[in-house]
């Protein structure tokens, strides 16, 4: 299996405009995970979903963050209009749902580092 | 609220120098302590899971312990490739969310 697999890589916008980030889930993974990383803050949870069915969302930061899972195999997390402070590298994860034959741990994408000018 | 501080922030250790990275951690009902490396550009990276105090898990040159108040991740004759940031984190038996402690930059000197 390939992994998380997260797109762009790397996205420089300006203040004000409409960033989408997309992440790819490992197949079979009913879990996703939308995590944020900055300095100073760490790695915090945004939103997770489960089945495709946002779960838990008290991590997004306001309005301007908004997270989709139109099926298992993809979601998006957009921020609209960007801002500055949102500069961070954002992650995505997934698991599958505990089994006999499965852990806990949560697998990683390589991340989006995401600049807003 | 969950809270995990990790310790210290920084630690540089020569080739082969043993030592331990520290994780305390509050939580209202412990499903599972979770270590990550992380490599620099990269993603976290899954080390261990630990469930229950008492409970020991080893991969190489590391060794994780957990207590009811904190974990530690032992590195025993540390290479230079053992060098990164190792991430700690705790699953509340509440949700499948984990909550990670701001990490330890560990750096190993040939």
């Amino acid at each position: 299996d390939a992994g998380v697999i997260q797109s762009p890589r790397h996205e420089v916008t300006e203040m004000g405009q409409e960033v989408t980030l997309r992440c790819k889930p490992i197949s079979g993974h009913d879990y996703l995970f939308w995590y944020r990383q900055t300095m100073m803050r760490g790695l915090e949870l945004l939103i997770y979903f489960n089945n495709n069915v946002p779960i838990d969302d008290s991590g997004m930061p306001e309005d301007r963050f908004s997270a989709k899972m139109p099926n298992a195999s993809f979601s998006t997390l957009k921020i609209q209009p960007s801002e500055p402070r949102d500069s961070a590298v954002y992650f995505c994860a997934s698991t599958p749902t505990l089994t006999a034959f499965s852990y806990n741990e949560q697998f990683f994408g390589p991340g989006t580092r995401l600049t807003v000018l | 609220e969950d809270q995990v501080t990790q310790s210290p922030e920084a630690l540089r250790l020569q080739e082969g120098e043993s030592s331990s990275l520290n994780c305390s951690y509050t939580v209202s009902g412990l499903r599972g302590l979770f270590w990550y490396r992380q490599d620099p550009g990269k993603g976290p990276e899954f080390l261990f899971t630990l469930y229950s105090a008492g409970e020991e898990k080893e991969k190489e040159r590391l060794k994780a312990t957990l207590t009811k108040k904190e974990s530690f991740l032992h590195i025993t004759a540390p290479k230079p490739e053992d060098s990164a940031t190792y991430l700690c984190a705790v699953q509340n038996t509440g949700r499948r969310a984990l909550t990670f402690g701001s990490g330890t930059r560990l750096q190993v000197q040939p």
